[in-house]
């Protein structure tokens, strides 16, 4: 199979770092997409992993390792605006996490 | 101008009816794709075209029928709605296949269908 794993919730304050874990079986892996996905709109697109290490976008950061089937996304200096869902998917198949929904509060 | 665009945004019809959904991309793309959204927010694909051709075609009940008549338009046509049907339809393009190199997915703004 092709499982992909994340917490379903996570709440941390604003201004602070949060990081986001996300697991998968690596038979057939190629790379992994984060989206971010706001209440009643879109998901649109944050990060793209294929290589082992971390990947560095302003206050947003992902990181995979492919031989442990493990990726996280890295929020940095919290904003309300960051409550969302956050969604890592398998580029190989494109098929999505179950996304893990992020609070941030005051 | 919107790179994705789905209509309609939202549908509520009977059980039993016929309903389709329509998706157009302005970005070149070559790859279409049809995600299912469900009460508990989980994103299944559905379907995936590349130039018009059937790539990807989940476990989905075959009263769903996507159409592509061109690489910009990838429509979704459902038969015999069922109550578990209601769920948020998002329509997504990329550059590439799932596999190669994909490119990112640009999804549409979605179009919740709900049936009674």
């Amino acid at each position: 199979g092709q499982n992909i794993d994340q917490p379903t919730e996570m709440t941390a304050t604003e201004g602070a770092i949060v990081q986001i874990n996300c697991t998968y079986q690596t038979s057939g892996f190629n790379g992994l997409f984060w989206y971010q996905q706001h209440a009643g709109e879109a998901p649109t697109f944050l990060s793209y992993n294929v290589l082992d290490g971390l990947e560095e976008k302003g206050r947003f950061s992902s990181f995979l390792s492919r031989s442990k089937g493990y990726s996280y996304l890295l929020l940095k200096e919290l904003q309300m605006k960051d409550s969302a869902s956050y969604l890592c998917a398998r580029t190989d198949k494109l098929i999505f996490g179950t996304g893990t929904r992020l609070q941030v509060f005051p | 101008d919107t790179a994705v665009s789905q209509t309609p945004k939202y549908l509520v019809t009977q059980m039993g009816n016929d309903k389709s959904i329509k998706c157009e991309q302005n970005l070149g793309h070559d790859t279409m794709y049809w995600y299912k959204q469900d009460s508990k927010k989980f994103l299944k694909i559905m379907f995936s075209y590349n130039n018009k051709e059937l790539i990807i075609n989940e476990t989905v009940p075959n009263r769903f029928s996507p159409k592509s008549p061109d690489k910009a338009h990838l429509n979704l046509h459902i038969n015999s709605l069922e109550l578990g049907d209601s769920a948020v339809y998002f329509c997504a393009s990329s550059r590439g296949l799932a596999g190669g190199n994909t490119g990112e997915l640009f999804f549409g703004e979605g179009s919740r269908l709900t049936v009674l």
